[in-house]
């Protein structure tokens, strides 16, 4: 079974400041791992996903995460927000690209100016 | 890249009728569909899976007879709504998964619709 844990349903940070949304994941098998990011009355956009090879994961609009197999972590971080990163975020597990998803509860972040 | 379409995005209904939300692949081939729901400041919740041409596989606790799923061809599902009551207003997105040419699926989520029930 997969499930995926978000720490933090609320995220504040400063324009400029380092973005960080934590995520943890149970899996029993490897797994595929998603952000996604949800603006007000939108669908959601990828921001990026590790399916295998290198850990760290570059996205779109100067995302990234890291998969720590040891932690069973999937963080999501960003050097410096902008007012635009303003949205709510999900992580989610898969078993594969093509199965179903299992989404955190997710996380909203605010950007402070 | 790919695109996942729903239609109506919005809609308004009267409790005790019926509501046919469509999911559409305008540019590939989705073998599957997945009906996801999320309720105000919630996660997105797996409903149902849909493949094309057989029944539709329920998560548990979701009425397979009140939300009716028919992926009748390879681009298009419909979650049909029946006799809808005001604490089945929610988001409702589709996502379907597409192969990819190196091998692989992947899969594209659509914009939602929103449901609300008087």
């Amino acid at each position: 079974a997969q499930s995926v844990t978000q720490l933090g349903s609320h995220v504040s940070v400063s324009e400029g400041a380092l973005v960080l949304l934590r995520c943890n994941y149970s899996s029993s098998v490897p797994p595929y791992l998603f952000w996604y990011v949800q603006y007000p009355n939108q669908g959601l956009q990828l921001l990026l996903k590790y399916t295998t090879g290198a850990t760290l994961v570059k996205g779109i609009n100067g995302f990234e995460a890291e998969f720590k197999k040891s932690e069973t972590s999937f963080h999501l971080t960003k050097p410096s927000a902008h007012m635009s990163d303003a949205a709510e975020y999900f992580c989610a597990v898969s078993v594969y690209t093509g199965n179903q998803f299992y989404f955190g509860t997710g996380t909203s972040l605010t950007v402070i100016p | 890249g790919a695109v996942v379409s729903q239609h109506p995005s919005w809609v308004i209904c009267k409790s005790g009728t019926s509501v046919k939300i469509e999911c559409r692949s305008l540019d590939f081939q989705a073998t599957t569909m997945f009906w996801y729901r999320q309720f105000p400041k919630q996660s997105l919740m797996l409903m149902a899976t849909s493949n094309e041409g057989s029944k539709a596989t329920y998560e548990q606790g979701v009425e397979k007879d009140k939300f009716l799923i028919n992926h009748a061809s390879l681009t298009l599902s419909t979650l049909t709504v029946t006799s809808a009551h005001p604490e089945d207003s929610s988001f409702y997105i589709c996502s379907a998964s597409a192969l990819l040419r190196g091998g692989g699926e992947t899969q594209y989520f659509g914009p939602g619709t929103r449901l609300l029930v008087l």
